[in-house]
């Protein structure tokens, strides 16, 4: 059974950079899929923020782009976010989630705050 | 950037009815890369219908997909009580994936 876990800082200051990790079980990050972010404002619909292939190649949401740098750690199993130069906007609960076209698999989420 | 509206904002039903989602493209998307998902409160969201029509792994029959071009639909055929819930529309890619969401359509019990 595929699990994914988000674990990082539930509380960032506004311009500070969010930094989240994904731990996944069950399946190896290297024997493929993309693995990706996605965000839902609290009360608010769904937004992919970006994935990336087991190889490391990236994809971002051209709107976040500038902001967002995605990784892959296959000797610990997981991959990061990091957003920069946060703002209230950017409060959400993070969804970490494997992506083949279609997101099947999907960490429980992790409320981030931005406030100072 | 493809825009997903999902219509009606809200549905009211009752258990054993019929429920008819709508999801409405800007431009016309491959139906190999139209998804649903359904969200419970305090929970991600749970894969039900992939590439338009196809069901994921484990989702009862009564969810089915249907649609092409920029016209999708999703029928519950009967309402259970565990089927009221938030449902998504997403377009993604194949390689990469990504794509966008519609705003949801919410159950509820009438």
């Amino acid at each position: 059974q595929v699990q994914l876990q988000e674990s990082g800082p539930g509380l960032v200051k506004p311009s500070e950079t969010l930094s989240l990790t994904c731990a996944v079980s069950g399946y190896s990050i290297s024997s493929g899929y993309y693995w990706g972010w996605i965000r839902q404002p609290p009360g608010k619909g769904l937004e992919w923020i970006g994935s990336i292939y087991h190889s490391g190649s990236t994809y971002y949401n051209p709107s976040l782009k500038s902001r967002v740098t995605i990784s892959v750690d296959t000797s610990k199993n997981q991959f990061s976010l990091k957003l920069s130069s946060v703002t209230a906007a950017d409060t959400a609960v993070y969804y970490c989630a494997r992506q083949l076209g279609a997101t099947d698999y999907w960490g429980q989420g992790t409320l981030v705050t931005v406030s100072s | 950037e493809i825009v997903l509206t999902q219509s009606p904002g809200t549905l009211s039903l009752s258990p054993g009815e019929r429920a008819t989602l709508s999801c409405r493209a800007s431009q016309s998307v491959s139906s190999s890369y139209l998804a649903w998902y359904q969200q419970k409160p305090g929970q991600a969201p749970r894969l039900l219908i992939y590439g338009a029509s196809s069901r994921a792994t484990g989702i009862p029959d009564r969810f089915s997909g249907s649609g092409s071009g920029t016209d999708f639909t999703l029928t519950i055929s009967r309402l259970e009580p565990e089927d009221f819930a938030v449902y998504y529309c997403q377009q993604y890619g194949s390689s990469p994936p990504g794509g966008t969401f519609g705003q949801g359509t919410k159950v509820e019990i009438k």
